[in-house]
């Protein structure tokens, strides 16, 4: 059972770079068909996808947020990363890390989660 | 990009079949998810490519995929199953898209 572990600063000041790691245990990030991903939820609100990425390096983000967003996979420490630059406060948002095994159309679902940590841009 | 509609409330009595529906263009021709999530706690995977429930879940949860609208059904509501339920599906332009969000609530 793989388990995700989000990690990061909760603070951020606008015009910034957000930047998080999950930390992957109980499995390998360097499996054939997994992706790993970022999704996040303003409080109160709906789910958003940020972006996934394989440990191959193939990737996929959001069309509105593709121009911010970087995911990078360190497989020699068996977590992925998340930066997010010139964020406002319209980023303020609970930030899950996610597990999902193949893409597009045989996309399996997020079937694991981290715990989710709370990022909040202020000055 | 494309927009998965959900109702914004469903009540159920307990024991009585809630059904909560997901709305998006030709949604039918793409496979969807749903994901429970209870206050203050990560979603969970309830069903993938439509109508798969991953292992763990309750066979009460079902779902279903049709035309413009993907619907996820439980049977027989537990006081328990209280709480958000978002759709998910995958699109070739704006890949991975979540549902607006139902809050389920058992009277």
């Amino acid at each position: 059972q793989l388990q995700l572990q989000e990690s990061g600063p909760g603070l951020v000041k606008p015009s910034e770079t957000l930047s998080l790691t999950c930390a992957v245990s109980g499995g390998s990030i360097s499996t054939n068909s997994y992706f790993w991903g970022w999704i996040r939820q303003p409080p109160g609100r709906g789910l958003e996808w940020i972006g996934s990425m394989s440990y191959t390096g193939s990737s996929y983000y959001n069309p509105s947020l593709k121009s911010r967003v970087t995911i990078s996979v360190d497989t020699s420490k068996n977590q992925f990363s998340l930066k997010l630059s010139s964020v406002t406060v319209a980023d303020t948002a609970i930030y899950y890390c996610a597990s999902h095994r193949y893409s597009g159309y045989d996309f399996q679902g997020f079937a694991s989660w981290g715990q989710g940590t709370l990022v909040t841009v202020s000055s | 990009s494309s927009e998965l509609t959900q109702p914004p409330s469903v009540s159920v009595s307990p024991g009585q079949t809630a059904s909560i529906t997901c709305s998006g263009d030709k949604l039918g021709n793409k496979y969807a998810c749903w994901y429970q999530q209870k206050p203050g706690q990560s979603p969970i995977l309830l069903i993938y490519q439509d109508d798969k429930r991953p292992s763990g879940i309750p066979e009460r949860f079902s779902g279903s995929n049709s035309g413009s609208t993907a619907t996820l059904t439980i049977s027989g509501t537990q006081p328990m199953d209280e709480a958000d339920y978002f759709c998910q599906a995958w699109d070739s332009s704006s890949n991975y898209v979540f549902g607006t969000g139902t809050t389920v609530t058992v009277l």
